[in-house]
């Protein structure tokens, strides 16, 4: 049972675009966390949000935690190469359990 | 300060045969968790250990196991090797205490291919 469903599951834009990927679950969670892993590393920890509602900003990343804790969404302004990876958010029932992630390619 | 480290970075094994991953925690890190990563998917959950107890275990069968030192370190082993086992293993230290939202740095990995 998959209970973090992220979309799209791949996303290819050109530099300077705006995008937004998607995390959904039909389950509560104490905290959402949002990873980006590149190819050959681990995943490397972006935002934690914990209250319903919230948003954070990380440069030009903005992170929205949905008001009943079972969603969330990342948004990239003027995306750039830099960006390319793999986003991963994952929900805190205990431990943590990942969603199957969006990989990302930004073209120059 | 070191990260957290894993070895070895790549391996290469047959099926039936045994295998132990090792992975070293940042410094200060109580609580060291496994995960499983196969191509294309996300992470997924194996154990947890935190001051060299088990706080958690996924759906893994009992060929998965592991263990955690008295200086934090771990090793996970995995009996019994099938093709299906072949994937990337992470390994995840964090300050974790009860009640508080975990942060995991996670190391590099391990890959293993299981021939």
């Amino acid at each position: 049972t998959q209970l973090l469903e992220q979309s799209p599951q791949f996303l290819s834009i050109q530099e300077g675009e705006n995008l937004t990927v998607y995390c959904n679950s039909s389950s509560v969670f104490s905290s959402l966390q949002w990873y980006r892993q590149e190819p050959g590393e681990g995943p490397v920890l972006l935002v934690t949000v914990v209250t319903g509602g919230e948003v954070k900003k990380l440069k030009r990343l903005t992170f929205q935690f949905g008001d009943a804790r079972k969603d969330s969404s990342l948004h990239i302004t003027a995306a750039q190469p830099g960006d390319t990876g793999l986003y991963l958010c994952a929900g805190s029932q205990g431990n943590l359990i990942f969603g199957k992630g969006t990989k990302l390619s930004v073209k120059p | 300060d070191a990260g957290v480290t894993q070895s070895p970075t790549h391996l290469i094994k047959t099926r039936g045969q045994q295998v132990t991953l090792r992975c070293s925690p940042i410094s200060g890190h109580k609580s060291v968790s496994w995960y499983q990563q196969v191509l294309g998917q996300g992470p997924q959950f194996i154990f947890q250990y935190y001051e060299k107890e088990e706080r958690g275990r996924g759906n893994f069968p009992d060929r998965f196991s592991a263990r955690q030192f008295p200086n934090y370190s771990s090793e996970l082993n995995v009996n019994a090797l099938l093709l299906g086992d072949s994937a990337l293993y992470l390994c995840a230290s964090s300050s974790w205490r009860v009640g508080t939202n975990e942060k995991l740095f996670f190391g590099s990995g391990t890959q293993l291919s299981v021939l």
